[in-house]
């Protein structure tokens, strides 16, 4: 069965100040990772997605994730973070025998303070 | 382009009221339909899912049932509300493996 490890419940940082959130997941079978965002009181938004190829994903607003077969991780990493960027995050994966579900983390609160 | 509604976007019920939150899809067929509920601070908790007409997966056993009548529609009920079942639900669809679309998503509070 596939699991999604989400490391860090809240993460307090400055404004400007590099920021990293972490996941680990769990899976017997090739796999799909995603990192979605929410702002409160909205649905998710896919903020990037790992499907195959480069293990290295970026997002039209800076963030990125690598992709790390060996350790299992697919951490979110953005260099300069931004008051607007205060939000949840989610990571999730999906995989080729489990159906049509995907699994989500518990989520991160990321909160920029200035 | 796909765009996935949600109504009403909040309720308040009383315990023991029934519950009825739609959600519809427009630009896209035969799409994997899913219901998700979010309680306060914490993550998403997959309720139902869909992967055609009258076809309906449980993954939580409740009092809350989903139905999907036509393609694009997926329909959350429930005959009588607890407490519990007081937070944010999402609907979302999405094309086998790959990522999901979210809708705005319902607040019901149960009181």
């Amino acid at each position: 069965a596939q699991s999604v490890t989400q490391l860090d419940s809240q993460v307090p940082v400055f404004e400007e100040a590099p920021v990293e959130l972490r996941c680990n997941y769990s899976s017997s079978v090739s796999v799909y990772l995603f990192w979605y965002v929410q702002y409160p009181n909205q649905g998710l938004q896919l903020l990037l997605k790992y499907l195959s190829g480069s293990t290295l994903v970026e997002s039209i607003n800076g963030f990125e994730a690598e992709f790390n077969k060996s350790q299992t991780s697919f951490h979110l990493r953005k260099p300069s973070v931004h008051i607007s960027d205060t939000a949840e995050y989610f990571c999730a994966v999906s995989g080729d025998t489990g159906g049509f579900k995907t699994i989500f983390g518990a989520g991160t609160r990321l909160f920029v303070k200035a | 382009s796909q765009t996935i509604h949600q109504w009403p976007a909040t309720l308040v019920q009383p315990v023991g009221s029934p519950l009825s939150l739609e959600c519809t899809v427009e630009g896209t067929s035969n799409p994997n339909l899913y219901w998700y509920r979010q309680a306060a601070g914490r993550g998403l908790q997959l309720l139902f899912y869909s992967v055609g007409i009258g076809q309906i997966s449980s993954e939580v056993p409740q009092n809350l049932s989903a139905s999907r009548p036509q393609d694009r529609q997926f329909i959350l009920s429930s005959k009588k509300l607890l407490l519990s079942d007081s937070g944010f639900y999402l609907c979302a669809w999405g094309d086998r493996v790959y990522e999901q679309y979210f809708g705005p998503g319902t607040r019901l509070t149960v009181t």
